[in-house]
C-alpha cells in the first residue's frame, strides 16, 4: 500500500490548458509538500502545508493553487500552463513541520506543456 | 543561489569497493543533514540523516560524515553494492523546508 500516492504520473498538454495533480498519503502526517524539480534537476520547495494551512508558499506564480481539503490530500492546480511549467513535481509528507526533514515522497508527475 | 552543492554529477565504482559522495553546503545556519536517494521513475527515498551536533553517524553499510567548518559532508557506502546505482541528494535544513543539492548519479559496476 503507496505511503504517498499522486496522480497522474505523467501529463502531456498544451499551453494555456489548466491542469490538476492529486496527492495523497495514508501515513497520518500532519505536514504536506509539493516539490520541482526542473530541468536542472534541483528539487526546489513550492509549498507547504500543515494540516490544511498553508504555511510556506516560495514565491510561486498565483498561476499555481495548491489546496487541502484535509491533512492527508494536497492537491495542486495550474492555471495557463506556460513551456517553463514543464517539470517533475514531486508530493510529500512529513509527520510535523518541524522532524528534522525527514520526507517521505511519491514518486512523481512528468508534465510535459508542449 | 546554490546552498547546497553536490559538484559530481556521476560517479562510477566497482562492486565491493567504496564509494564516496561529497556535498558542500554555504549556510551556516543548516543544522540537519540528509541524503536521500532515488530510482528512476520513483521519489527520492530517505537514507541516512546527521545533525550538526555530531561528526558521524553509521548505518549499517551507510556512513555519513559532517566537518561543519568546511561546511562538508560526504556518505560512504561500504561495500558498494549494484543495487546502490541510483541518484544520491544531500539536503539541508534549518528550521525551513529541505534544501536539496542537485543529486550524484552513482554506478556501481558488477
Amino acid at each position: 500500500d503507496t505511503a504517498v500516492s499522486q496522480t497522474p504520473k505523467y501529463l502531456v498538454t498544451q499551453m494555456g490548458n489548466d491542469k490538476s495533480i492529486k496527492c495523497e498519503q495514508n501515513l497520518g502526517h500532519d505536514t504536506m509538500y509539493w516539490y520541482k524539480q526542473d530541468s536542472k534537476k534541483f528539487l526546489k520547495i513550492m509549498f507547504s502545508y500543515n494540516n490544511k494551512e498553508l504555511i510556506i508558499n516560495e514565491t510561486v506564480p498565483n498561476r499555481f493553487s495548491p489546496k487541502s481539503p484535509d491533512k492527508a490530500h494536497l492537491n495542486l492546480h495550474i492555471n495557463s500552463l506556460e513551456l517553463g511549467d514543464s517539470a517533475v513535481y514531486f508530493c510529500a509528507s512529513s509527520l510535523t513541520s518541524g522532524t528534522g526533514g525527514k520526507l517521505f515522497f511519491g514518486s512523481g508527475t512528468q508534465l510535459s506543456v508542449l | 543561489d546554490q546552498q547546497v552543492k553536490q559538484n559530481s554529477p556521476s560517479l562510477s565504482v566497482q562492486e565491493g569497493r567504496i564509494s564516496i559522495l561529497n556535498c558542500d553546503y554555504t549556510n551556516s545556519m543548516f543544522d540537519y543533514f540528509l541524503w536521500y536517494k532515488k530510482y528512476p521513475a520513483e521519489g527520492p527515498t530517505f537514507l541516512i540523516s546527521i545533525s550538526s551536533i555530531k561528526d558521524k553517524n553509521e548505518d549499517g553499510r551507510f556512513t555519513v560524515f559532517l566537518n561543519k567548518s568546511a561546511k562538508h559532508l560526504s556518505l560512504h557506502i561500504v561495500p558498494s553494492q549494484p543495487g546502490d546505482s541510483a541518484v544520491y541528494f544531500c539536503a539541508a535544513r534549518s528550521n525551513t523546508p529541505l534544501v536539496f543539492g542537485k543529486g550524484t548519479r552513482l554506478s556501481v559496476i558488477a
